[in-house]
């Protein structure tokens, strides 16, 4: 089994500024992939950024990025230039191939004008 | 990116009557769909794995004769909520993989909004 841990359940961030989420996991797998989600007010889930294990380098996805640390299966999301339209939940996801996803608790992003 | 269609995105029934949520993919075979459960304010729960042509497998704590799901072709998938009572009322999400497709990516529906009065 996996475990997907987000320990902030609520940020704020200035319109403009730089903020970064925090999510930890945990799985016995060998090949798995990360994954951060966002669910705006619509609740229709939107994939921002995804990382597979194996890879070494950080994903990149124009203003998402992550830190991806296996030894420490640490795996935050930076957002910069914040936008107002980047204020939703956002939930870290682990899955390994064909199987299902464990989400986090969400973090719930606010962008102050 | 893969879309995944999911209707209706709200629906009120009586206590008592049974409701179907329909999951398709658009344009993609689902090999793999997954159903979610979402409270208020509250991470996605997963109810069940449904693969096609197959039984689904339900996650423990969900009672598999309540939630009645069908996976019979590569792009439908149903969730019927039989005998549904107000404790039912909730936020229902599908998701659809492709596991023979090198990206693993999950794709989900817009979701139904669930109101059992």
């Amino acid at each position: 089994a996996q475990t997907v841990t987000q320990s902030q359940p609520e940020m704020s961030v200035q319109e403009a500024e730089t903020v970064t989420l925090s999510c930890t996991y945990d799985t016995s797998e060998s090949d798995y992939y990360l994954f951060w989600y966002k669910q705006p007010p619509s609740r229709q889930m939107i994939l921002v950024i995804r990382q597979e294990a194996y890879k070494q380098q950080n994903a990149t996805e124009n203003r998402f990025s992550v830190n991806f640390q296996k030894a420490a299966k640490s795996f935050s999301l930076k957002i910069s230039d914040s936008q107002l339209g980047d204020a939703a939940m956002y939930f870290c996801a682990s899955a390994s191939k064909g199987n299902q996803f464990y989400f986090g608790t969400g973090t719930s992003l606010t962008v102050i004008p | 990116g893969a879309v995944v269609s999911q209707h209706p995105s709200w629906v009120i029934c009586k206590s008592g009557t049974s409701v179907k949520i329909e999951c398709r993919s658009l344009d993609f075979q689902a090999t793999t769909m997954f159903w979610y459960r979402q409270f208020p304010k509250q991470s996605l729960m997963l109810m069940a794995t449904s693969n096609e042509g197959s039984k689904a497998t339900y996650e423990q704590g969900v009672e598999k004769d309540k939630f009645l799901i069908n996976h019979a072709s590569l792009t439908l998938s149903t969730l019927t909520v039989t005998s549904a009572h107000p404790e039912d009322s909730s936020f229902y999400i599908c998701s659809a993989r492709d596991y023979r497709v090198v990206s693993t990516e999950a794709f989900f529906g817009q979701g139904t909004r669930l109101t059992v009065v």
